[in-house]
């Protein structure tokens, strides 16, 4: 158990579809996290929530839409994809404003694959 | 520019013996620097960190070592395990909380 659940785990969506991932920490923190990872790359941060509010967000297309409700539940519109958008999506969160002592946890992410 | 690479994609090690992952990073105001495990089909879990202004941090069975001169971040495991198979991030932690992640290390034990 990581404290930070992500459903689905597996995704396959066609590149005219609509889905939606989902995110929820059980941690108690303030900041959540999307970030993406494709194979042989780093991870790449997408977006940031500190306190519900974006306060980054990395030159992502729109064809990618983040909401916050709460600080406990993020989300990941997609729509209209792109088979390079194929990858695992990682959540995470931590607590701000300090990163020390407060790494990021991460869930267990999605497998997205785009048709 | 920014980045945190390793230095090999790959290690191998026999059951038992101590493994060393290295890193290298780029950014000498980074004051925070974490090590990342991730397992097949999960996310990346923390591992163990180190503040800048220390050179050596000890856990269970892992070691820390950051060389600010050289800019190096090096994990150590003791008695290398199956279960300690995995790929390994290094990350750093530029002033203003942006986190930057190397590219990984596979870690392949074998028995």
């Amino acid at each position: 158990e990581t404290g930070v659940t992500q459903t689905p785990r597996h995704l396959v969506m066609g590149m005219t579809n609509k889905k939606s991932l989902k995110c929820e920490q059980h941690l108690g923190h303030n900041a959540m996290y999307w970030y993406k990872q494709s194979a042989k790359k780093p991870l790449e941060l997408m977006f940031v929530y500190s306190l519900e509010e974006r306060v980054e967000n990395n030159s992502v297309p729109s064809r990618f839409s983040p909401e916050c409700p709460n600080s406990s539940h993020l989300f990941l519109h997609l729509h209209t994809l792109q088979p390079e958008d194929s990858a695992l999506y990682l959540c995470a969160s931590s607590q701000v404003p300090s990163s020390y002592n407060s790494p990021l946890h991460f869930g267990n992410g999605t497998r997205l694959t785009v048709t | 520019g920014e980045s945190v690479g390793l230095h090999l994609p790959t290690l191998s090690v026999q059951e038992g013996d101590n493994s060393i992952i290295n890193c290298a990073y780029s950014n000498s105001a980074s004051d925070y620097f974490i090590w990342y495990k991730q397992e097949s089909g999960k996310g990346p879990q923390f591992i163990i960190d180190i503040r800048s202004n220390m050179d050596k941090r000890q856990g269970q069975r892992v070691t820390v070592l950051l060389n600010k001169t050289v800019k190096h971040l090096s994990l150590q495991i003791a008695a290398t395990q199956p279960g300690d198979s995995a790929v390994y991030f290094c990350a750093e932690n530029l002033k203003g909380g942006k986190l930057i992640f190397g590219q990984g290390t596979t870690l392949q034990v074998k028995p």
